[in-house]
């Protein structure tokens, strides 16, 4: 069965700091793999996504993320953070043919001046 | 249409009572998903619709929940009986493909079970 972890609940970080959210994941084969974002009263969008080929891919808003098989992750990554990031980010993956994403449960993410 | 539009966009209702829920996808896209986010929690598939086929319906929790689409056009979902533990974020998202296909979340219906 697919599962999705996002071990860290809540992080803090300073503006201007990177920032590393992590995703493991749980799945046969090769997954097809996500990153949303939800903004407080918003819906979830899209960051970035991972099918196959180049296993650093690159976001919107200056993210990106590392598909590490050996390690079942798909860590999200950010060099520098603004006070706009601040949201809950979820992992979620999907496999050929299936109806249905398989979300974690978040990570909240609050910045600091 | 710009994006996936739902409404109400809040709903505060007597346990006991039936809940209508609706989903407007956006135009073209065959794929409709309802999804379920509880307070703390990850989403949870609810059930799936791919054009004119017949929809998944394996992540509905009980007999109280069902939906139905037309075509490629509105979703609703209904909520028999609402339960306390109903309460929760309903979110509907839609794509252009099945599975891999990316999905365009909607702001969610927010539903308070008293």
């Amino acid at each position: 069965a697919q599962s999705v972890t996002q071990p860290d609940i809540h992080i803090t970080v300073s503006e201007g700091a990177s920032l590393e959210l992590r995703c493991n994941y749980s799945y046969g084969a090769t997954p097809y793999l996500f990153w949303y974002v939800q903004s407080p009263g918003q819906g979830l969008q899209l960051l970035l996504k991972y099918f196959s080929g180049d296993t650093l891919v690159q976001g919107i808003k200056g993210f990106e993320a590392e598909f590490k098989r050996s390690q079942s992750s798909f860590n999200l990554r950010k060099p520098s953070v603004h006070w706009s990031d601040a949201a809950e980010y979820f992992c979620a993956v999907g496999s050929p043919g299936a109806n249905n994403l398989f979300f974690g449960t978040g990570t909240r993410l609050t910045v600091i001046p | 249409g710009a994006g996936v539009s739902q409404s109400p966009s809040n709903k505060v209702t007597e346990k006991g009572k039936d809940v209508e829920l609706r989903c407007d996808p956006i135009s073209g896209h065959t794929a409709l998903y309802w999804y379920r986010q509880r307070l703390g929690q990850g989403l949870e598939f609810l059930i799936y619709f791919q054009g004119n086929s017949a929809p998944d319906k394996s992540g509905l929790p009980s007999d109280r929940f069902s939906a139905e689409r037309t075509g490629e056009s509105v979703s609703t979902l209904t909520i028999q009986r609402t339960q306390q533990e109903d309460s929760a974020v309903y979110l509907c998202a839609s794509s252009l493909e099945r599975g891999t296909g990316t999905q365009y979340f909607g702001p969610g219906t927010r539903l308070l079970v008293l």
